[in-house]
């Protein structure tokens, strides 16, 4: 396990389009968390689960955007019609409960473009 | 107003100088103190951490918290080209909200040779 993966790095979609976004997290992580980081800002805190069970959402994440985690294991982020103000970097990350919020490992991030 | 506030810059030095960078924040319940760095197209990685105020050294960077001024910095000293990259400081609360991270907006550190 190299550490938290993300797919797709890049994403391109035309504004109205739904686009979903892969998480896979460090293995034995219990927490996994959605952060999107906009051009020239520090990332943003969307939501977080811990395991399975999604514990805090921020109310930037619109009724557009939903976010799951099967099983406590990868996740998915979805933004439905997307706007093209959704044109951002979404970083997931990932840590032990008992290590936050010291021990997050981030991922590479999904850079979303809507035209 | 944003909770953290950071000096965006962007900040070029050369080769071997001390760096400062800077946070100031609004709200008093944050009580773990982070800075991360982010090279482009990364995603941040943690790079010193502190709970409550004081200082805290590792190698050639230096934390400080000051919590009665809201007030956090780190020092880097003799700066390399590696180090060009963009710095994050971050803060957490305590209790329910005990891992989500508020992030200032970054600075933009430039260390050319």
């Amino acid at each position: 396990d190299t550490g938290v993966s993300q797919d797709p790095r890049h994403k391109i979609t035309k504004r109205g389009q739904n686009v979903t976004f892969r998480c896979d997290p460090i293995s034995e992580h219990n927490r996994l968390y959605w952060y999107r980081q906009t051009l020239g800002q520090g990332p943003e805190f969307l939501t977080y689960f811990q395991n399975e069970a999604q514990l805090e959402k921020s109310r930037l994440l619109s009724d557009r955007f939903s976010a799951e985690r099967p099983k406590g294991s990868f996740s998915t982020l979805e933004i439905q019609r997307t706007e093209q103000g959704d044109s951002a970097m979404y970083l997931c990350a990932s840590s032990f409960v008992q290590q936050s919020p010291y021990g997050y490992t981030f991922g590479s991030g999904t850079r979303l473009t809507v035209v | 107003q944003k909770e953290v506030e950071q000096d965006p810059g962007p900040l070029s030095v050369p080769e071997g100088a001390i760096v400062s960078l800077n946070c100031t924040y609004s709200n008093s319940a944050f009580q773990y103190f982070m800075w991360y760095r982010q090279y482009s197209r990364k995603g941040p990685e943690l790079l010193m951490y502190t709970y409550s105020s004081g200082n805290k050294e590792d190698g050639r960077f230096t934390a400080q918290v000051d919590k009665s001024s809201k007030y956090i910095s780190l020092f880097i000293r003799d700066s390399q080209p590696s180090d060009s990259a963009t710095y994050l400081c971050a803060m957490s609360q305590s209790g329910t909200s005990y891992g989500k991270l508020t992030f200032g907006q970054g600075t933009i550190l430039t260390v050319h040779p």
